[in-house]
């Protein structure tokens, strides 16, 4: 069975600071990982995914998240928080063959202060 | 290109009411997905098809859920009756099932569902 985990159902960091999103997964295969963002009212949209290629993925709008299976770890960063940052961010994991179903965390609360 | 789209968007019931939710995935994606998101909580999957047929339906509570995707292409969620722990926003996801991005999964804005 997979599993994610979030530490920190709530992060908070000022503009311009950098932003660490803390990402712990267990799977049993070999993984693909994502991370997800959230708006209000909105549905998920893909920041980045990891699918056995480089370890090191880029994603959009400035995030980036490194995969390490020594750790079992996905952490997402960015270097400079933007307001338009402030969002739920969901970290999920999947098997790399068969069905692909994505089994998510819990989300973090990302709040940007001016 | 049309993202997933999904109706109601919002939808509140008295518990024992019947509801139901739509789906429409992107052209051409064979497999979709029905998540359950509870407020403060990560999506859960409810149910995932493969054209018109269900790949997974573990976690669905048979007892009051339940879905169909006729053709292949639209599906429809529906609960009945509805219970109080129901309330919550109700996600739709499609995916190709084969190819270089098939792995991505896109999802449609959600119909929130308050039972009173």
């Amino acid at each position: 069975a997979q599993s994610v985990t979030q530490l920190g159902s709530h992060v908070s960091v000022s503009e311009g600071a950098l932003v660490l999103l803390r990402c712990n997964y267990s799977s049993s295969v070999p993984p693909y990982l994502f991370w997800y963002v959230q708006y209000p009212n909105q549905g998920l949209q893909l920041l980045l995914k990891y699918t056995s290629a480089a370890t090191l993925v880029k994603g959009i709008n400035g995030f980036e998240a490194e995969f390490k299976k020594s750790e079992t770890s996905f952490h997402l960063t960015k270097p400079s928080a933007h307001m338009s940052d402030a969002a739920e961010y969901f970290c999920a994991v999947s098997e790399s063959q068969g069905a692909q179903k994505l089994v998510f965390g819990q989300g973090t609360r990302l709040t940007i202060n001016p | 290109e049309a993202g997933v789209a999904q109706s109601p968007r919002y939808k509140i019931i008295e518990k024992r009411q019947s509801v139901a939710f739509w789906c429409n995935p992107i052209s051409g994606h064979a497999t979709l997905y029905w998540y359950q998101q509870i407020l403060g909580q990560g999506p859960k999957l409810l149910i995932q098809f493969q054209n018109n047929g269900v790949v997974d339906d573990s976690q669905l509570p048979k007892d009051r859920f339940s879905a169909e995707r006729l053709k292949g292409v639209d599906s429809t969620l529906k609960i009945q009756p509805a219970k109080l722990e129901d309330s919550a926003v109700y996600l739709c996801a499609s995916r190709l099932t084969s190819g270089k991005s098939s792995y991505e999964q896109y999802f449609g804005p959600g119909t929130r569902l308050t039972v009173t």
